[in-house]
């Protein structure tokens, strides 16, 4: 069974600077998806940023961007210019594209702090 | 563009008493259909899923049951509650595609007493 380990149960980062939030996973497959949801404090789910195992190129959306090692089963998170938005609960997910592929595998979170 | 709605927003509901959580999205057809629980400081444990109308897949057994009567509509129910059902409910919709991302609802709070 795949897991996903987020090591930091809390960060914390100044407005303005940067910060990268860790993941790792365990899986035997190949081929799979890789996803960071932020959950602020309303809760609901929001997706940040999404990678293809396949794909050298790591993802980018605006100031968030990943850093995915996928022979050290790695998929860090770092957002640039923190603002007070990005306060928040941030959760690393994985997805295998075989026939489980509906499937997302959580990690327990990082609760991300912008401080002015 | 799609969006999903959940209700209640909130619950209050006394030991044994029945459940029934609602989940529509709009905007797409034939979606894959999910319905997670969060615990208090902990990540999202999948509970059912579902690609299709009557097509109910569980994840965990449990107390909870899952029902998709249409296909934009998804239903978690009990017939009696536990404490231990307290938690945060999410639904959540996808293509129905292999690896699509999947779009989480706003959530219901569900307080056991």
């Amino acid at each position: 069974a795949q897991t996903v380990t987020q090591s930091q149960p809390e960060m914390s980062v100044q407005e303005a600077e940067t910060v990268t939030l860790s993941c790792t996973y365990d899986t035997s497959e190949n081929n799979y998806y890789l996803f960071w949801y932020k959950q602020p404090p309303s809760r609901q789910m929001i997706l940040v940023i999404r990678q293809e195992a396949y794909k050298q190129q790591n993802a980018t959306e605006n100031r968030f961007s990943v850093n995915f090692q996928k022979a050290a089963k790695s998929f860090s998170l770092k957002i640039s210019d923190s603002q007070l938005g990005d306060t928040a609960m941030y959760f690393c997910a994985f997805m295998n594209s075989g026939g489980s592929n509906y499937k997302l595998t959580f990690g327990k979170g990082t609760l991300l702090t912008v401080n002015p | 563009s799609q969006t999903i709605h959940q209700w209640p927003a909130t619950l209050v509901q006394p030991v044994g008493s029945p459940l029934s959580l609602e989940c529509t999205v709009e905007g797409t057809s034939n979606p894959n259909l999910y319905w997670y629980r969060q615990a208090a400081g902990r990540g999202l444990q999948l509970l059912f899923y579902s690609v299709g109308i009557g097509q109910i897949s569980s994840e965990v057994p449990q107390n909870l049951s899952a029902s998709r009567p249409q296909d934009r509509q998804f239903i978690l129910s009990s017939k009696k509650l536990l404490l231990s059902d307290s938690g945060f409910y999410l639904c959540a919709w996808s293509s129905g595609l292999a690896g699509e991302t999947q779009y989480f609802g706003p959530g219901t709070r569900l307080l056991v007493l």
